[in-house]
């Protein structure tokens, strides 16, 4: 079983309409989740993190945590084309290592 | 306030060489961790370092090798290069301090295997 899982998409979203972006994870004990987005060329960018379960909200992007179904999502507000970029969901693991899943390619369309 | 520097950002080496990639770490972080991301694929643990030591260690061989310094900088060493290192790899840093660890990236070095 994979560690941390995202569909790879790509997900095409209109702009404007709200973009779902999902990813689990195997390691129950985790502690911490993190969202990074990516350009083509890039490397990855912090975007959001969150420790606790429930609602997180920075401006357009909020992120979820579902501990008990290992589960979290990033939803982006009123998509901008300049969203479109992939997305990483990584989680910091009991041993404190933090691994990442594949990414999840987000095309936002204009 | 500088973020993570990385050099150099490009690079290419022939299989069976060596290279060694390098690492400042931002301003204030104590540990240094070194990812590989491959073409389409999310960055791969390779290993952490935390006061001069090797604290954590993905499923990378020993041709990977790394070291840290006592102004926190890092360098990756590669021996033996296979045309399957061919990758973007990237250094973060972060600081134990119990919030949850949260790692910032540099903007990677691009190295090309042939």
């Amino acid at each position: 079983q994979k560690e941390v899982e995202q569909n790879s998409g790509p997900l095409s979203v209109p702009e404007g309409a709200i973009a779902s972006l999902n990813c689990t994870y195997s390691d129950r004990g985790s502690q911490s989740f993190f969202w990074y987005r990516q350009y083509s060329g890039k490397s990855p960018e912090l975007i959001m993190f969150i420790y606790s379960n429930g609602d997180k909200e920075d401006g357009r992007f909020t992120a979820q945590l579902n501990k008990a179904s290992q589960y979290v999502s990033l939803l982006i507000r009123d998509s901008q084309p300049s969203d479109s970029a992939t997305y990483l969901c990584a989680v910091n693991s009991r041993d404190d290592k933090i691994i990442f899943g594949k990414g999840t390619r987000l095309h936002i369309l204009p | 306030d500088a973020g993570v520097t990385q050099s150099p950002t490009h690079l290419i080496k022939t299989r069976g060489q060596q290279v060694t990639l390098r690492c400042s770490p931002k301003s204030g972080h104590d540990t240094v961790s070194w990812y590989q991301q491959a073409l389409g694929q999310g960055p791969q643990f390779i290993f952490q370092y935390y006061e001069e030591e090797e604290r954590q260690r993905g499923n990378f061989p020993d041709r990977f090798s790394g070291h840290q310094f006592p102004n926190y900088s890092s360098e990756l060493n590669v021996n033996a290069l296979l045309l399957g290192d061919s990758a973007l790899y990237l250094c973060a840093s972060s600081v134990l301090d119990g919030s949850g660890n949260t790692i910032y990236f540099g903007e990677g070095s691009w190295l090309t295997v042939v």
